[in-house]
């Protein structure tokens, strides 16, 4: 069975600061995708960041990267300075032939 | 473009019964795939549809079923509505659909079964 997990149901970060969110998974593929996926209060569903598994590299878009641990299985979002307009759930999300979601972080950023 | 667009935004039913969903994804989309989302449950997959077929399907009861168009419009069902089937219901689309596609998701239609 695939599965994500999201460990940390509620984060907070003070404006400016960093935080990450972290995300484990379990997958028997071998190729494979992987997502973050941010939903502010008006509950649209918002790609933030996307890491292809055959890569090392670790993507990065803006203030969003990752850090990519394959061998692990660990997928944590990080976010630089950052900014009120982050708050918002956090789902981290496997693509194999379709989209698991993990349960979400609510992060919460504070002035 | 245009993003996903999904209809209604908001439906209130009552038991028993029953509603239809709709879905447009982006132009050139031909993938869409549904998901429904619960405080309990999260986010679960629905089904995938592609080219008119559905390709994937994820476990839920026969009361839900979906179906696509010619022109990559979508829509989906729901029979004998329960009160736990009131949810976020989320639409996404992307060019063919698997595992190396983002999917972009619509606004969502919340349902509330009374």
């Amino acid at each position: 069975a695939q599965t994500v997990t999201q460990s940390q149901p509620e984060m907070s970060v003070q404006e400016a600061e960093t935080v990450t969110l972290s995300c484990t998974y379990d997958t028997s593929e071998n190729n494979y995708y992987l997502f973050w996926y941010k939903q502010p209060p008006s509950r649209q569903m918002i790609l933030v960041i996307r890491q292809e598994a055959y890569k090392q590299q670790n993507a990065t878009e803006n203030r969003f990267s990752v850090n990519f641990q394959k061998a692990a299985k660990s997928f944590s979002l990080k976010i630089s300075d950052s900014q009120l307009g982050d708050t918002a759930m956090y789902f981290c999300a496997l693509n194999t032939d379709k989209l698991i979601f993990g349960t979400g972080t609510r992060l919460q950023v504070f002035p | 473009k245009a993003g996903v667009t999904q209809t209604p935004r908001y439906l209130i039913k009552t038991r028993g019964q029953q509603v239809t969903l709709s879905c447009s994804p982006i132009s050139g989309h031909r993938s869409v795939s549904w998901y429904q989302q619960t405080p309990g449950q999260g986010l679960q997959f629905l089904f995938e549809y592609f080219s008119e077929t559905q390709r994937n399907k994820g476990n839920f009861p026969g009361r839900f079923s979906g179906r696509q168009f010619s022109n990559s419009r979508s829509e989906m069902n729901v029979s004998t509505l329960e009160l736990g089937d009131s949810a976020l219901y989320l639409c996404a689309s992307s060019p063919f659909g698997g595992n190396r596609e983002t999917q972009y998701f619509g606004p969502g239609t919340r349902l509330l079964v009374l």
